[in-house]
């Protein structure tokens, strides 16, 4: 069974701070993987696609890793700021069905001003 | 990449009636999808809309209670059925793009956030 955990599943930190999101998942056979950024009543905005033969990927203050031997990704935000209080989701495809998408529950951050 | 425009945004519906939510993507993909997320949950995708065939539903949906049309490959819509409050959650529509594998990214709309009373 493929089970996305993502811990913890809220966070509170003050703005300016650097922060680590971590996303754990049970697949062997993890593809892509992908995190997402939802405001709160709102759709998914895409941030960063981490493809199955890359390791990490960046984008501005956010860098994410990928790990598939430990099962893990993990979501670094640098110096946080106000805005990006949101939930952050991860979601991966597996090799054997690429319109298949594992999500994980999500950690809600709160970036304190 | 590729926008999505769902609508409505949201809406408030009195028990046994039908909402039906639109989609539309401003390009052509290949595989479009509809997902319930239910108040502090993650999402559960409901069905992969076909383009000219019968969507593809996941286990506990049927169609009876969550029609989808996929006319084209850039539109399609979703149903919600003699709704009860059970139904009041945020419905999205999502679509993936690129070539092939692994430059596949998956997008979405905005969400329509039902509330039925």
């Amino acid at each position: 069974k493929q089970e996305v955990t993502q811990i913890p599943a809220a966070l509170s930190v003050p703005e300016g701070e650097n922060l680590v999101l971590n996303c754990s998942f049970t697949d062997s056979a993890i593809y892509n993987l992908q995190w997402f950024r939802q405001d709160p009543g709102k759709g998914l905005t895409s941030l960063l696609l981490i493809q199955s033969s890359q390791r990490e990927q960046t984008s501005g203050r956010l860098n994410a890793s990928l790990d598939k031997s430990s099962g893990r990704s993990t979501l670094y935000i640098a110096a946080s700021q106000p805005g990006d209080s949101a939930t952050y989701l991860c979601a991966y495809f597996g090799k054997y069905n690429f319109n298949k998408f594992y999500f994980g529950s999500g950690t809600k951050l709160n970036v304190k001003p | 990449s590729a926008v999505i425009s769902q609508k409505p945004s949201r809406d408030i519906c009195q028990r046994g009636t039908s909402l039906t939510i639109q989609c539309q993507v401003d390009s052509q993909v290949t595989m479009m999808f509809w997902y319930r997320q239910q108040p502090g949950q993650s999402l559960t995708l409901i069905a992969t809309a076909n383009q000219g065939s019968e969507a593809t539903y996941e286990s506990g949906f049927v169609i009876d209670k969550f029609p989808i049309s996929r006319p084209n490959l850039t539109f399609s819509t979703l149903t919600v059925s003699n709704m009860s409050p059970e139904d009041s959650s945020i419905y999205l529509c999502s679509a993936k793009t690129g070539n092939r594998a692994p430059h596949e990214k998956l997008f979405f709309g905005s969400g329509t956030q039902l509330s039925v009373l």
